[in-house]
C-alpha cells in the first residue's frame, strides 16, 4: 500500500501562535509532497509543492513567510502556520508522490486547524 | 481558465447506478483522477485514467473519457449507502507539475 499520515489530526490554538503540521509517507519514499487547504464544502486548493532537499514552490497568493514548508527527508514534510489568525482556520491536507512514480498522489487524512 | 467542473449534488437509490460527470480544461492533460472524500477525512484515490484511454473498469467503477469533449465520467454500479461521499474529479496538467481539482460532487444514496 501507500500510506500517508498527518499529525496532529486536529489542533486548536490561540491567535498569534505558530502551529506545525507533519506529513509522513509511511511505506514509501516521496520526492515530492503537496500541501492543500480545504474550506468547508469546497474543493482543495493547492498551496505549495514541496521537493525534498530544496525550497518549496508556492502557488500564487500563498504567503511563503506565513506558511513555512520544510521537506527535510524523503518521508517527511512539515507545514508551519506562523502567527496564526482565525482566518487560517481550515482543513489542511498533504499528499505525497512516490519517487519514480509520477501518475498518482496519495493523500493524508488531513489536519483540522482552529485558531481562536 | 483552470476550472474543472462538476455538478455539485447527485442523489440515487441504493442498488441503482450512479454517474458522476466532469469536464476538464486541458486537452493535453496526461492523467485524470477520481477521488472519494468521506466527512472529515482525507482523499482516497479511487481510480485514474491515462489520457490515451477511452475507458477503464475496476470492479463496480467504470471511467469513461471523451477526450474530444474533455468530458470524464465515473459510473458506480449497484450503489451502496457506503458510497455516500464527495467525489472529486481532477486533472494533471502537463504544463505544470500539479493536479487541479473540481469542486466535488456530493453523492447521497437513499436506502
Amino acid at each position: 500500500g501507500a500510506v500517508v499520515s498527518q499529525h496532529p489530526s486536529w489542533v486548536i490554538c490561540k491567535s498569534g501562535t505558530s502551529v506545525k503540521i507533519e506529513c509522513r509517507s509511511l511505506d514509501f519514499q516521496a520526492t515530492t509532497m503537496f500541501w492543500y487547504r480545504q474550506f468547508p464544502k469546497q474543493s482543495l486548493m493547492l498551496m505549495a509543492t514541496s521537493n525534498e532537499g530544496s525550497k518549496a514552490t508556492y502557488e500564487q497568493g500563498v504567503e511563503k513567510d506565513k506558511f513555512l514548508i520544510n521537506h527535510a527527508s524523503l518521508t517527511l514534510s512539515t507545514l508551519t502556520v506562523t502567527s496564526a489568525h482565525p482566518e487560517d482556520s481550515s482543513f489542511y491536507i498533504c499528499s505525497a508522490r512516490r519517487s519514480g512514480v509520477q501518475e498518482t498522489q496519495y493523500f493524508g487524512p488531513g489536519t483540522r486547524l482552529l485558531v481562536l | 481558465g483552470e476550472d474543472v467542473e462538476q455538478s455539485l449534488f447527485l442523489s440515487v437509490r441504493e442498488g441503482d447506478s450512479s454517474v458522476i460527470n466532469c469536464t476538464y480544461t486541458d486537452s493535453s492533460s496526461t492523467y485524470l483522477y477520481w477521488y472519494k472524500q468521506e466527512p472529515g477525512a482525507g482523499l482516497q484515490l479511487l481510480t485514474y485514467i491515462f489520457s490515451n484511454m477511452d475507458m477503464k473498469q475496476d470492479q463496480r467503477l467504470t471511467v469513461l473519457l471523451n477526450k474530444k469533449d474533455k468530458h470524464l465520467s465515473l459510473r458506480i454500479a449497484d450503489t451502496q449507502t457506503g458510497d455516500s461521499a464527495i467525489y472529486f474529479c481532477a486533472e494533471r496538467k502537463t504544463s505544470y507539475d500539479k493536479v487541479i481539482f473540481g469542486p466535488g460532487t456530493s453523492l447521497s444514496v437513499i436506502p
